[in-house]
């Protein structure tokens, strides 16, 4: 399979943790990455590599990985990270990129 | 520090074609695996495709196979997308953006808009 399954939106009070997974069987072969897009932004790297966070990019960001589910945790949200965030990985051919339908992250 | 700046956007036809350029600036360009993401307006991230640093290899999305070319000039640190057979689903905006190690984007530009209409 090339899709990626992402929740189309979720929200998370003020300081409080969320989590935003994506679903893939491409997954299992290859690393996940994660992209915060704001209203009329590019798009801009959060979490590479499954577990790795650019530079510039604040310690409440973080990832995981276990089988066909790759997660972006924010624990302790902020009012600025209200955002769309995408998933991305390889297909299995890995010859693709494919992004998941992206999550909108709504700060209450 | 590392730029990518796209243009030749703009409102074209139905069937018609157009052609988008890429210009970077502050990495070695002949060094990075180059893409075309697009977004259609109120949607989510597509990508387009893909092209090699040595321009060699290419992968396309189903969605443009045939009718979209991708290509670079090394010697002008350009990357291009000759965009033909337009149709109104093309209408997005069109990033360019490099992958770096195991394939994610760390470097986006800020889009150029493409309107495919009558």
């Amino acid at each position: 399979s090339s899709e990626l399954t992402q929740d189309p939106a979720v929200s998370v009070a003020l300081g409080q943790t969320v989590r935003i997974t994506c679903q893939g069987d491409s997954l299992r072969s290859f690393y996940a990455s994660w992209y915060q897009q704001k209203p009329g932004q590019a798009p801009v790297l959060v979490i590479y590599s499954k577990t790795n966070r650019p530079s510039g990019i604040p310690d409440r960001f973080s990832g995981s990985s276990s089988g066909n589910t790759a997660s972006l945790t924010i624990t302790g949200a902020q009012a600025e990270d209200e955002a769309d965030y995408y998933c991305n990985s390889r297909d299995s051919s890995g010859n693709h990129w494919v992004f998941g339908g992206g999550t909108k992250l709504t700060v209450l | 520090q590392v730029q990518v700046v796209e243009s030749g956007g703009g409102v074209v036809q139905p069937g018609r074609s157009l052609r988008l350029s890429c210009a970077a600036s502050g990495f070695t360009f002949t060094s990075y695996v180059m893409h075309w993401v697009r977004q259609a307006p109120g949607k989510g991230l597509e990508w387009v495709v893909v092209i090699s640093s040595d321009g060699r290899n290419k992968y396309y999305a189903d969605s443009v196979t045939g009718r979209f070319t991708i290509s670079r000039d090394n010697s002008k640190n350009t990357l291009y997308l000759q965009m033909n057979s337009l149709r109104a689903e093309d209408t997005a905006v069109y990033y360019c953006a490099r992958t770096v190690g195991n394939g994610y984007f760390d470097y986006w530009g800020q889009g150029t808009l493409v309107t495919v209409s009558s």
